[in-house]
């Protein structure tokens, strides 16, 4: 099946540095994918949709200049935090669609960002 | 008022119950319906998707949408205690939607043995 590579699964970094998320398509092109957020016990936000050449859009209230979204190639998305805070400690979770017809949506394992 | 409402739970049944979890939805342009299961700090798992309305079998698992009411239901039969998760509902409008998912706040399920 369809599957989207996040990484790191987990990272812990000091206030003020920028932390780098990738997120893979291993086995299908990913023409779009979406980055969202989620708090804990909270269901996902969606904070931007990526397509591949193309600008991010992003959702009302999310800081395009603090969330850099890449989307370069149709197998490799990153989500840039740039001077992470302690209150962009979250879980980010990538998702793309897959392939032109609608099946669906497939999710990266996540992200667990830690800002101290 | 939230475009898909899901009630958050928790919900706490004996192994092998039937279990039933619902969502409603206010935007009648959706045209598919997603059901996700998500364990704890893992991304969420498409567990079933339907388009318009109607029953969907996967095993243990039944999903249904009835868009008259809007109104759609996941169905687990036999439960587990590997079912213990958090379950989301999603919808898709599909054409000049960009391809935007809108879920519900999904509910925590606990099977206990």
């Amino acid at each position: 099946g369809a599957v989207v590579s996040q990484h790191p699964s987990r990272v812990i970094c000091k206030s003020g540095t920028s932390v780098k998320i990738e997120c893979r398509s291993l086995d299908f092109q990913a023409t779009t994918m979406f980055w969202y957020r989620q708090f804990p016990k909270q269901s996902l936000m969606l904070m931007a949709t990526s397509n591949e050449g193309s600008k991010a859009t992003y959702e009302q209230g999310v800081e395009k200049d603090k969330f850099l979204i890449n989307h370069a190639s149709l197998t490799l998305s990153t989500l840039t935090v740039t001077s992470a805070h302690p209150e962009d400690s979250s879980f980010y979770i990538c998702s793309a669609r897959i392939g032109a017809r609608f099946y669906g949506y497939t999710f990266g394992s996540g992200t667990r960002l830690t800002v101290v | 008022q939230k475009e898909v409402e899901q009630d958050p739970g928790p919900l706490s049944v004996p192994e092998g119950a039937i279990v039933s979890l619902n969502c409603t939805y206010s935007n009648s342009a959706f045209q598919y319906f997603m059901w996700y299961r998500q364990y704890s700090r893992k991304g969420p798992e498409l567990l079933m998707y339907t388009y318009s309305s109607g029953n969907k079998e996967d095993g243990r698992f039944t999903a249904q949408v009835d868009k008259s009411s809007k109104y759609i239901s996941l169905f687990i039969r036999d439960s587990q205690p590997s079912d213990s998760a958090t379950y989301l509902c999603a919808t898709y409008a599909g054409g000049t939607s960009y391809g935007k998912l809108t879920f519900g706040q999904g509910t925590i399920l606990t099977v206990h043995p």
